[in-house]
């Protein structure tokens, strides 16, 4: 069980928006600690798509964005593209056991 | 820009320790933060610790009884050590850049880390 609770699949059409949702805990995001967000495309290396909630590292298009309000951050994709079809994970810090990073299990996404 | 480059054995016995190296060009090892990350197959990430540029350590906790990450500045590389594996530890290892530091929330100075660059990940299967 991860720490950080995402659902495992969304889908939409080419063109549609989704979002993606990360649900933790008062000793993570409910803590105040940044999100952060990483897309892996099957049988590749995961790549930062968002980092401190809503910033997007260079050449990430604007059609990502990112939120965080209380216990939860969601990713919302905008314009769907085929290629955005891989794996989504959250990430952020959890203020038990000493403080450590945690993972959201991963959403995959299948644009239909 | 940063590269990462991964190396060590593919495979493993049960109870032996897994080793694998994290060769960085492009920055130096002893300016930042570095971490590892697994994924078994066919799960999700599951961060394993980091080291910092000051020497110290932080670790997951289900698994710091096990684990040692270490720097090596003469080689610009970082090490990842997992003792006494289990078939459980088959795994892909990545190395990472850690952009890791502190933040002030509410009042508190607060930790934060996000990875990237990525290493390209290394196979592990622990068998005998």
């Amino acid at each position: 069980q991860s720490v950080l609770t995402q659902p495992p699949s969304v889908s939409g059409a080419p063109g549609q928006r989704v979002t993606i949702s990360c649900t933790g805990s008062s000793s993570n995001i409910g803590a105040g600690f940044d999100v952060h967000w990483y897309q892996q495309v099957p049988g590749t290396v995961p790549k930062l798509l968002m980092y401190a909630n809503n910033n997007r590292p260079s050449g990430v298009p604007d059609r990502f964005s990112g939120s965080k309000s209380g216990t939860s951050a969601s990713l919302a994709i905008s314009g769907l593209q085929a290629e955005d079809e891989a794996d989504y994970y959250c990430q952020s810090y959890d203020s038990s056991l000493g403080g450590f990073v945690v993972f959201g299990g991963g959403t995959k996404l299948t644009v239909l | 820009q940063v590269h990462l480059q991964q190396s060590g054995p593919g495979l493993v016995k049960p109870s032996e320790t897994l080793s694998l190296t994290c060769t960085v060009s492009g920055d130096s090892v002893s300016d930042y933060y570095w971490t590892w990350i697994r994924q078994p197959p066919g799960k999700g990430l599951e961060w394993i610790g980091n080291i910092y540029n000051n020497g110290n350590t932080k670790y997951n906790p289900s698994l710091k009884s096990r684990v040692t990450i270490e720097v090596d500045m003469s080689e610009n590389q970082f090490s990842l050590k997992l003792t006494s594996v289990t078939p459980a530890d088959t795994a892909v290892y990545f190395c990472a850049k850690d952009f890791g530091g502190w933040t002030m929330i509410r009042g508190v100075m607060t930790p934060y880390d996000y990875f990237d660059p990525w290493g390209p990940g290394a196979r592990v299967t622990v068998s005998s």
